[in-house]
């Protein structure tokens, strides 16, 4: 079946770049969820689009801005990028919010030097 | 405002012993869902179970079973007889039913299993 698709896997950025992640959600799936995770923390909740519009809006700092395309996928926009914003990202998507559970990508991981 | 507690940060235990992980969870909403993630140092978030909170229903699967208790707001995962590779960091998470609503994480367990 198919997954949740992230990309990039990896990604090295240096301080006051700025970053893309895309996620591809799980076809038929109506949510995308967008969570930050630092090293030893819990997924922290950034954004997420129901239908193509923002339903709820967690932690997100301004410097960070997001989307969901007429074709579902996502993408998560990083700019002035810190030290601090080196983490996983995560992508999740769902179909009617939580009736049917919650699809994670495998993440991209934030390096910033 | 929703809220999940994993009192344990670390639990050590010796392949073959039974160990439990506990979650206490806070809600306003009369229908929610509960559910446990294995994060393995590989990273991804592996899922384990869903509970709705009109299922109170204990349920086993293999050597995992988990426990849920509306009176007392939690839901706990039992691993019996624990093997190395159960060694990760579990979160038990919580969402409300509406749609687009987000989950919501403990701060999760990191279990280290010996042999």
């Amino acid at each position: 079946a198919a997954g949740v698709i992230q990309s990039p896997r990896h990604l090295i950025k240096e301080k006051r770049e700025t970053a893309t992640l895309k996620c591809y959600p799980i076809p038929r799936h109506d949510t995308v969820y967008w969570y930050q995770q630092g090293p030893g923390q819990d997924p922290q909740f950034l954004i997420s689009f129901y239908e193509k519009m923002q339903s709820d809006k967690g932690s997100i700092p301004d410097r960070f801005s997001a989307q969901q395309f007429s074709d579902y996928h996502s993408e998560l926009n990083m700019s002035s990028l810190e030290l601090g914003d080196s983490a996983l990202y995560f992508c999740a998507s769902s179909l009617q919010g939580s009736r049917y559970g919650y699809t994670f990508g495998s993440g991209t991981r934030l390096t910033v030097v | 405002a929703q809220k999940v507690t994993q009192a344990q940060t670390e639990i050590s235990v010796v392949e073959k012993e039974d160990v439990t992980l506990d979650c206490v969870y806070e809600t306003r909403d009369t229908t929610y869902y509960l559910f446990w993630y294995k994060q393995p140092p590989s990273g991804e978030l592996v899922f384990l179970i869903r509970r709705n909170s009109f299922d109170e229903q204990n349920e086993i699967s293999g050597r995992y079973s988990w426990n849920f208790q509306k009176s007392t707001s939690s839901f706990n995962f039992t691993i019996t007889a624990s093997q190395v590779v159960d060694s990760a960091v579990y979160f038990c998470a919580l969402s409300e039913a509406q749609a687009g609503t987000a989950l919501i994480f403990g701060k999760g367990t990191t279990l280290s299993v010996s042999s």
